[in-house]
């Protein structure tokens, strides 16, 4: 069964410094997603992706933030400086579209921020 | 705008008892519902899902939940709990074909534990 993928599972940065997490949503999905978890709190939405645009944004979706999908299968959310408050479970997910609502979700990736 | 509210942060029940997770929702357009459900060091697999028809819809692991738009809720019930079951459960709520992009709005979650 096709999934979606996200590499590293975790991370570990100096604050300041700029961290790529990647993610390779399910082939022919056409949106994407990338959610955070904050240690012991909800699922909190960043951004949404479709047609090689930024669809929706959050307010944490800030200028620190950014996405791309560099090629054909890679999602990509780079954080430029990261802060102590960015450290969190990230997770890549992507929706078929047509009328298939449920998003699938990739295993996620804990950034830690010292 | 939606939001998701899960009464009951922590829920214990007895291997073989009734399973009930609560979900209410506010959406100001036909909402499109979800849970996830997350065990330890995991991403969030999908349990079950009502986006139109009918009301009650069933899931993996024998989980099902009923829409009821007149006391917007969605929750979630299992006859018969299984020590497999442990795991935090989120409700979601997506604004359909009006939502746009479709994100999701999490619900707090609740973490379900299963005694022997």
């Amino acid at each position: 069964e096709p999934e979606v993928t996200q590499t590293p599972s975790h991370q570990v940065t100096q604050m300041g410094q700029e961290v790529i997490l990647r993610c390779v949503p399910i082939s022919n999905h056409l949106y994407f997603y990338w959610y955070r978890q904050i240690l012991g709190q909800k699922v909190e939405f960043l951004v949404s992706f479709y047609n090689n645009e930024i669809s929706e944004k959050s307010e944490i979706f800030d200028d620190q933030f950014s996405v791309e999908r560099p090629d054909g299968s890679n999602f990509t959310l780079k954080i430029r400086s990261t802060k102590l408050e960015d450290s969190a479970m990230y997770f890549c997910a992507s929706r078929a579209g047509g009328g298939r609502e449920t998003q699938y979700f990739g295993p996620g990736t804990r950034l830690l921020v010292l | 705008a939606q939001s998701v509210t899960q009464l009951g942060s922590h829920v214990s029940v007895s291997e073989g008892a009734l399973v009930l997770l609560r979900c209410n929702y506010s959406s100001s357009v036909p909402p499109y519902l979800f849970w996830y459900v997350q065990y330890p060091n995991q991403g969030l697999q999908l349990l079950l899902k009502y986006t139109t028809g009918a009301t009650l819809v069933k899931g993996i692991n024998g989980f099902e939940a009923e829409f009821k738009k007149s006391e917007t809720s969605f929750h979630l019930t299992k006859p018969s709990a299984h020590m497999s079951d442990a795991a935090e459960y989120f409700c979601a709520v997506t604004g359909g074909t009006a939502g746009g992009g479709n994100k999701l709005t999490f619900g707090t979650g609740t973490q379900l534990k299963v005694e022997l």
